[in-house]
């Protein structure tokens, strides 16, 4: 198995761009996380999926962020527009009873 | 309060030295995991545990559910073990980890 994998490992963009983080989670894994990591708040949750779900959506930070899982093998998370306080390390991650694995994350840099 | 508590939080230690960051807890879990993270890295899961204690290579983690505490052990310690150790418990089912801060540790040559 690959493992989670995100796309892109890195995004550079222009301040109020839109920006779209893919993540295809671990075949038969059913629950899908997206997580937050800066320095000054370590790792957050953004939002998590139960059988693509949506099951709390409470760490969202504002409208401009939205999160869809139309199928079991992807999901998104959609920063529109983006701003230079969104900077910071995307992570998705995947579980199952049997265990968490966590995707390499995308490094965002809004300028 | 943090639901989940790590100490310490930065640590520097001589190669060979072994190793303890602790972690205690709050809330009721159904398992706690243990995670690393190198600079600039990704975070993967070293352990899983709901009881007792695993062992992988010089990695130690121990768990104790009545005392709400967890300590993951690096025996012979190597620079190649500096790294960011996160512990992060799971309250039931398929609910997102609650993590502690981290604990960074250096291991000098």
């Amino acid at each position: 198995d690959a493992g989670v994998i995100q796309s892109p490992r890195h995004e550079v963009t222009e301040m109020g761009q839109e920006v779209t983080l893919r993540c295809k989670p671990i075949s038969g894994h059913n629950s899908l996380f997206w997580y937050r990591q800066t320095m000054m708040r370590g790792l957050e949750l953004l939002i998590y999926f139960n059988n693509n779900v949506p099951i709390d959506d409470s760490g969202m930070p504002e409208d401009r962020f939205s999160a869809k899982m139309p199928n079991a093998s992807f999901s998104t998370l959609k920063i529109q527009p983006s701003e230079p306080r969104d900077s910071a390390v995307y992570f998705c991650a995947s579980s199952s009873a049997a265990g968490y694995t966590f995707g390499s994350g995308t490094r965002l840099t809004v300028v | 309060k943090n639901e989940v508590e790590q100490s310490p939080q930065n640590l520097t230690a001589q190669e060979g030295e072994f190793i303890t960051i602790n972690c205690s807890y709050s809330v009721g879990i159904s398992a706690l995991h243990w995670l690393q993270q190198h600079p600039g890295g990704g975070i993967v899961s070293l352990f899983m545990l709901s009881s007792g204690k695993k062992k992988h290579g010089r990695l130690i983690a121990t768990i104790n559910i009545q005392e709400k505490h967890s300590s993951l052990h690096i025996t012979a310690s190597h620079p190649r073990d500096s790294a960011v150790y996160i512990c992060a418990v799971l309250n039931s089912g398929n609910t997102p980890l609650v993590f502690g801060k981290g604990t960074r540790l250096s291991v000098i040559a």
